[in-house]
């Protein structure tokens, strides 16, 4: 079974907006949660990630929120801009496991 | 320092054929992953190996697949008498430290079965 679920599938926002992606959890085990950024014909670059002792972590336009009852995560891009239409794939995974468990992707496509 | 290297970037094969990915992890890393992306959907851990030894092979077809991370040279993926279902990106991942978390991946091999 997915053992994280992402959404939307996909999403367009204008230039300038925010763009949000949401994904959830099952696996109480998890305590890394990182997003990777994926352009066409390319591998996927980790963007940004958190664990669970923090509720956020911005790094530059992208910001990270958790909420660790709810068993949520989500990704927020601020002033979206086009060089940032790309699929977006959350992740989970346990300081103990090497194996990370995917969304299946967001495309996002920011018009100009 | 060179990232993770995959070849080749595009690999094509008639039903039946045999396909070999390679994959070069990042100096210094020795655990490697593979990981499969079937379009429109995320990736799927296949196998875990570090230098000589397979950890985990889980995720990987019980039939056709296999893979190795010899003492010397790349990791190979290898998948025997190629189905259409095996088309798909082939991902390989490296790190330094015993934890996929840490893991940078390379470009990919997109395998498509004629």
């Amino acid at each position: 079974q997915q053992q994280v679920k992402q959404s939307p599938q996909s999403l367009i926002v204008q230039k300038g907006g925010i763009s949000i992606i949401n994904c959830a959890y099952e696996n109480t085990a998890f305590d890394y949660f990182p997003w990777y950024q994926q352009f066409p014909g390319k591998g996927p670059a980790l963007l940004i990630a958190i664990r669970p002792d923090v509720s956020e972590k911005k790094e530059g336009r992208f910001t990270i929120s958790f909420n660790k009852s709810a068993k949520q995560f989500s990704l927020h891009i601020m002033d979206s801009q086009p060089g940032d239409s790309a699929t977006y794939f959350c992740a989970a995974g346990g300081s103990n496991d090497y194996k990370l468990s995917f969304g299946a992707g967001t495309t996002v496509t920011v018009r100009a | 320092n060179a990232g993770v290297m995959q070849n080749p970037r595009h690999l094509v094969r008639r039903r039946g054929q045999e396909a070999r990915l390679r994959c070069s992890p990042m100096k210094g890393h020795s655990h490697v992953y593979w990981y499969r992306q079937l379009p429109e959907e995320g990736l799927k851990f296949m196998v875990y190996l570090q230098k000589e030894n397979i950890i985990d092979e889980s995720g990987m077809p019980k039939e056709r697949f296999s893979a190795e991370f010899p003492k010397e040279g790349p990791s190979i993926l290898r998948i025997q008498q190629v189905v259409r279902g095996d088309s798909a990106a082939y991902f390989c991942a490296s790190s330094l430290e015993y934890s996929g978390t840490e893991a940078f991946f390379g470009q990919g091999t997109r395998l498509t079965v004629v």
